[in-house]
């Protein structure tokens, strides 16, 4: 296993064009996470799940923003109607069992907005 | 709601010297605390783990300590090397889920 993979590495699109990034979890890790990071700041958490169940949304993430994990397997996030202020590093994450076991990142896909 | 907070904000040392990164947190009820390595557009690469329960835990060159009583981390790299560059974030679980981290210590080497 070569750990959390995110997909595709960068992105630049256009706002108000929609997006989608994808997250593939290490295999035997039931829960997965999403952070958005912006320059100079430490990542923000944004959703989580476990299994295929979304069990809580930050309050930023937007209507615009919608994720899912389907099957309990990977992830994708969907951002709509893309403004600038969405640029930053969207960072994914995986873990097993319960809450006191290691978060694993990927290594992030760079969302940038013109 | 937790806030982390890592001091100082960057750091600039000769190579060999010994770094010391600071980390505090409100909420002292927390599951665990995690030191992570970021390179510069980069992921997180998990260094360290130290659970509630535990007052410092050891990796190579590294060491952390947990004091959560008083909500602060330590975590201190000995000989420092030019590889050691890179921001070093700090991220404390206070539920069975969420990390909240702080800004992050971004660290230079100098040869």
């Amino acid at each position: 296993d070569t750990g959390v993979s995110q997909n595709p590495r960068h992105k630049i699109t256009k706002r108000g064009q929609n997006v989608t990034f994808r997250c593939d979890p290490i295999s035997e890790h039931n829960r997965l996470y999403w952070y958005r990071q912006t320059l100079g700041q430490g990542p923000e958490f944004l959703t989580y799940f476990q299994n295929e169940a979304q069990l809580e949304k930050s309050r930023l993430l937007s209507d615009r923003f919608s994720a899912e994990r389907p099957k309990g397997s990977f992830s994708t996030l969907e951002i709509q109607r893309t403004e600038q202020g969405d640029s930053a590093m969207y960072l994914c994450a995986s873990s097993s069992g319960q809450g006191g076991t290691e978060a694993f990142f990927g290594q992030g896909t760079r969302l940038t907005v013109v | 709601k937790q806030e982390v907070t890592q001091i100082p904000a960057a750091l600039s040392v000769p190579e060999g010297e010994n770094l010391v990164l600071n980390c505090s947190f409100t909420d002292s009820a927390i599951y665990n605390l995690q030191w992570f390595r970021q390179d510069p557009g980069k992921g997180l690469t998990s260094l360290l783990l130290i659970q509630s329960s535990q007052r410092e835990q050891t990796s190579g060159r590294l060491n952390a300590s947990l004091d959560k009583s008083s909500g602060r981390s330590t975590l201190y790299i000995a000989a420092s090397q030019p590889g050691d560059s890179a921001t070093y974030l700090c991220a404390v679980r206070s539920n069975d889920y969420k990390l909240s981290f702080g800004a992050g210590t971004t660290v230079t080497v100098r040869a």
